[in-house]
């Protein structure tokens, strides 16, 4: 099955600085990859995703890079704040019939 | 407010005890999930279904049954429940396998 690989577990930015969260999968087929943020106390909550024909996906301060070839892609977060303090995890599925699987996540911490 | 209710928000049940988790969702989405959350080990499907009257096993499914009898409900059932079965679960619904999930807020389940 698949399995999605993410790092780091923890990661301490300052405020304004960015964070790059990096993912790898095992499916060649996988063509889905959505990325989550959980709050403490609260369900995961989709804050962006990549289809397989596209390399790059931007949504004002957070983008997804995809690297088929090399079956990794990255959550980049530019001017980072306190309240994009959460652990986030990345995922892939494919077609028809198959959940997401998820990486064991990234807790990040951006201090004032 | 459109979105995926789960009950109870948390339980404390004695092993060997019977469970059920509701989750109902009212986005008349296709597909949904049973995840487990555990520290260090991220989520984990136990058992998913595609559409209503079908359902299949996930990553961990022992120990857990489910059922779908209509789309809008998917409950999970602890026959006899185990300490290894303390955890946050959380039910998720989607649209497809390329669409991203809406979560529901998490059961916290803690088995003594």
């Amino acid at each position: 099955g698949e399995n999605v690989e993410q790092h780091p577990s923890t990661l301490s930015v300052q405020e304004g600085d960015s964070a790059v969260i990096k993912c790898t999968y095992s499916d060649s087929a996988s063509n889905y990859f959505p990325w989550y943020k959980q709050e403490l106390g609260k369900g995961p909550q989709l804050i962006i995703d990549i289809r397989s024909n596209v390399g790059e996906k931007k949504d004002q301060r957070i983008a997804v890079t995809l690297n088929k070839t090399a079956k990794h892609f990255s959550l980049h977060i530019t001017e980072t704040q306190p309240e994009d303090s959460a652990v986030y995890f990345c995922a892939a599925s494919r077609n028809s019939g198959y959940a997401l699987n998820f990486g064991k996540g990234t807790s990040l911490l951006v201090t004032p | 407010i459109a979105g995926i209710t789960q009950a109870p928000t948390s339980q404390i049940l004695a092993a060997g005890r019977r469970m059920t988790l509701r989750c109902t969702q009212d986005m008349r989405h296709n597909a949904m999930y049973w995840y487990r959350q555990d520290l260090g080990l991220g989520l984990r499907l136990i058992h998913y279904s595609n559409t209503a009257g079908t359902t299949g096993k996930g990553e961990v499914p022992d120990g857990y049954s489910v059922s779908r009898a209509n789309t809008d409900d998917f409950p999970l059932t602890l026959a006899s429940a185990v300490p290894s079965q303390t955890s946050v679960y959380f039910c998720a619904s989607s649209d497809g396998p390329l669409y991203g999930y809406t979560f529901g807020s998490g059961t916290r389940l803690t088995v003594v």
